[in-house]
């Protein structure tokens, strides 16, 4: 258990509609990062919020957006979805390192979505 | 970022020395490189990360010659349940943020 969760584990809708995938972080990391996972393109970093401010952006398309709110859980909206979303979207997090680079992300147990 | 390339998929045996090579020949003076697994529908998890030279931790070990132009990911004594999904990858380490490029990555499996 990374200690990332994510909700919901799996989530099925059709073609046009919008869903909210939830991700709360490790206790007292203030990064958040979004990656998808699709068979196709692999995985994928989407964006990057730290301290509730968007911090990178990756390969994100313009119908998804994201934010952190002030308890530091982050939200990840996708609209207007397409067959083509369906895929694992994850969640990682991580602490401001203490003593040189650190590279290592939490990863949750991801939101499986399906567009049908 | 430096491109990575290493083996789509490897066989090994239960105990043996498992050695996964990356190549990143255009690795900048101030890129780290880690090293992630990850399980059939489940998110990567943080293996190593090192600059040069050799890293070890309770896990496995990371060897970087000097040109930095390579690394091996070395996994003693591997068992079933090492079969993942390994990534290598080289991170910039100046620019103050953590985004993870992941390539493709090896397909490690591991046989009774």
């Amino acid at each position: 258990d990374s200690g990332v969760t994510q909700t919901p584990k799996h989530l099925i809708t059709a073609t046009g509609q919008r869903v909210t995938l939830r991700c709360s972080p490790r206790s007292g990391d203030l990064s958040v990062y979004w990656y998808q996972q699709s068979l196709d393109q692999g995985l994928q970093f989407l964006i990057q919020y730290y301290n509730g401010e968007e911090r990178a952006k990756g390969n994100i398309l313009e119908r998804f957006s994201a934010q952190q709110f002030p308890d530091l859980h982050s939200e990840l909206n996708l609209s207007s979805l397409e067959l083509g979303d369906s895929a694992l979207y994850f969640c990682a997090s991580s602490p401001k390192p203490t003593s040189g680079p650190s590279y290592e992300q939490y990863f949750g147990p991801g939101t499986r979505l399906t567009v049908t | 970022l430096a491109k990575t390339t290493q083996p789509i998929s490897m066989d090994s045996y239960e105990g043996q020395e498992v050695n996964i090579t990356c190549s990143h020949n255009n690795i900048a003076t101030n890129d780290y490189i880690t090293w992630y697994q990850q399980f059939p529908s489940q998110g990567p998890r943080f293996i190593i990360q090192g600059y040069k030279t050799k890293v070890t931790n309770e896990v496995a070990s990371l060897f970087i010659p000097a040109d930095r132009k390579s690394s091996t990911l070395s996994l003693p004594r591997v068992s079933l349940s090492d079969t993942a999904v390994y990534y290598c990858l080289v991170v910039p380490g100046n620019t103050g943020f953590q985004k993870l490029v992941f390539g493709t990555g090896t397909r490690l499996l591991v046989s009774p």
